[in-house]
């Protein structure tokens, strides 16, 4: 049970240039998530997806695209890196169930560190 | 999504406790308080969760007073490795997905 993982774990991208990061998680989970975290700061939420076949925009969205695959596979591109677009990015998923006795958890990946040039 | 309040960063030494004060003054009534734990170049992990008063796990302990506005996570006798950031958020309960909003955290530093 390998939760949940990316590839690659590093990249450097020029200016211009696109790539695709990928995720998966063998949970079964119902929703998945992409972040980025910039150096000292909190998680910002790129784009999720509730479910499968679903996805929209979170906070910072602008320059992202993703792709909800199947229930396992979340991957998130970029069309044309930019530098600001240099962070962690952090894929996350969970089980989202309704329940009463608790909020959801998500579930994190280990990051993809990218750097444009 | 009500919005919390933590020290931006805390220092502590080997064998002490360490406790966390998180301010959410706008709680709602449906709102559970979550922490998460985030250790360098690692994605963030849940550690602990309440809705009122005392809970406890392997990990730590969360105390939440009466009126909910704040909540407590207490570290007992820390190791270098709880170095790490520690995020307080609020969020609804029986709403299956929800988005996660997290602030800057609290980093806290465990020194020999």
């Amino acid at each position: 049970n390998a939760g949940v993982t990316q590839t690659p774990k590093f990249q450097v991208l020029k200016t211009g240039q696109s790539m695709t990061l990928q995720c998966a998680q063998d949970m079964n989970h119902n929703s998945m998530y992409w972040y980025r975290q910039d150096p000292g700061m909190g998680l910002r939420l790129i784009y999720y997806s509730a479910s499968e076949g679903t996805t929209d925009k979170g906070e910072v969205p602008n320059g992202y695209n993703v792709s909800r695959l199947n229930k396992r596979e979340f991957s998130l591109r970029l069309e044309s890196a930019a530098p600001s677009q240099t962070s962690v990015y952090f894929c996350a998923s969970s089980e989202a169930i309704l329940t009463l006795r608790r909020t959801d958890t998500q579930y994190f990946g280990p990051g993809t560190r990218l750097t444009v040039l | 999504l009500a919005k919390t309040t933590q020290p931006i960063s805390m220092d502590s030494y080997e064998g002490q406790e360490v406790n966390i004060t998180c301010s959410h003054n706008n709680i709602a009534t449906n709102d559970y308080i979550t922490w998460y734990q985030q250790f360098p170049s690692q994605g963030p992990r849940f550690i602990i969760q309440g809705y009122k008063t005392k809970v406890t796990n392997e990990v730590a302990s969360l105390f939440i007073p009466a009126d909910r506005k704040s909540s407590t996570l207490s570290l007992p006798r820390v190791s270098l490795s709880d170095t790490a950031v520690y995020y307080c958020l609020v969020g609804p309960m029986n709403t299956g997905f929800q988005k996660l909003v997290f602030g800057t955290g609290t980093r806290l530093l465990v020194s020999p």
